[in-house]
C-alpha cells in the first residue's frame, strides 16, 4: 500500500498566489514525521519543512507552512505569495519511528509546480 | 565546500559493465542512505547504513551493493549494470539526536544512464 500519496502530478499558479500541495499519509505507527522538499531543476533536494506526529502546532518556515491534520492523515504545503523561484518538483516524505530506528524517509511521487508570470 | 559529496556527477556506462557511485560526507553523520529516483516514482530507498559495522537493505536492493569504509564515505556498486537502472542517484545522510525532528541532508545526485 501507498505510504505517501500525491495526488496533484502538476499545478499552475500565477505569481503571488497562495498555493496548496496535497499530501496524504498513511501509518499504523503513532510516532512519525512528516517532511517537505524542493527539487529544482537543476536536481538538488532542498529540505524545507518538518512536522512531527506530536508537534501540537502547525510547522511554518518564513512562506511554507504544513497544514498537519491529523485525523484525516494529511500533511499539505502551503506556500504563501508564490514566486518564480518557486517552480520546482516538491517531494511530501514520512519517517516512521521518530527517535530511534531506520530512520528512513518514503517519498510520495512528486508534485511539479510551476509559476506563471 | 558541499557538506555531502557524491562522484561522479554524471556516468554514461554500457550494460554489464561494474560501476561504483561515491559519497563523502563532512557533517559527522552516521547514518548514510542511498536513494534512487525515477521519473513520477519519487525517491526510493536502496540501501542505509548505521555506521561503519551496520549495512541494510532498503526497498530495492536487488542488483546493487554497498561498502561503507568509513563513517565519512559510503559507496553504492552496480556490479553489473542494466538499462533500467538508468536513473538518478541520491545519497543522503542523517544525525540521530535525542530530539523527534532529523532531517536528511542529501547529496548534489549523480545521474547515470546506462545503455
Amino acid at each position: 500500500a501507498q505510504k505517501i500519496t500525491q495526488t496533484q502530478p502538476g499545478m499552475f499558479v500565477q505569481e503571488k498566489e497562495a498555493v496548496t500541495l496535497d499530501c496524504t499519509y498513511d501509518t499504523s505507527d503513532p510516532s512519525y514525521g512528516l517532511f517537505w522538499y524542493k527539487q529544482p531543476s537543476s536536481g538538488e533536494m532542498i529540505f524545507l519543512i518538518y512536522q512531527g506526529s506530536y508537534d501540537q502546532q502547525n510547522a511554518t518556515e518564513g512562506r511554507y507552512s504544513l497544514n498537519f491534520q491529523k485525523a484525516r492523515k494529511s500533511a499539505n504545503l502551503v506556500i504563501s505569495a508564490s514566486q518564480l523561484g518557486d517552480s520546482a518538483m516538491y517531494f511530501c516524505a514520512m519517517r516512521e519511528g521518530l527517535i530511534q530506528g531506520a530512520q528512513k524517509l518514503v517519498f510520495g511521487q512528486g508534485t511539479r509546480l510551476t509559476i506563471n508570470p | 565546500d558541499a557538506d555531502v559529496t557524491q562522484t561522479p556527477r554524471n556516468r554514461i556506462t554500457k550494460t554489464g559493465k561494474r560501476i561504483m557511485l561515491e559519497c563523502s560526507q563532512t557533517k559527522g553523520h552516521d547514518r548514510m542512505y542511498w536513494y534512487r529516483q525515477d521519473p513520477g516514482l519519487g525517491l526510493r530507498l536502496i540501501y542505509y547504513s548505521f555506521d561503519v559495522k551496520d549495512i541494510n537493505k532498503g526497498e530495492i536492493s536487488d542488483g546493487y551493493s554497498v561498502s561503507r569504509q568509513a563513517q565519512a564515505k559510503f559507496s553504492l556498486s552496480l556490479e553489473s549494470a542494466i538499462p533500467n537502472q538508468t536513473a538518478l542517484y541520491f545519497c543522503a545522510t542523517s544525525e540521530l539526536t535525542g530530539s523527534s525532528y532529523n532531517e536528511q541532508f542529501f547529496g548534489p545526485g549523480t545521474r547515470l544512464t546506462v545503455l
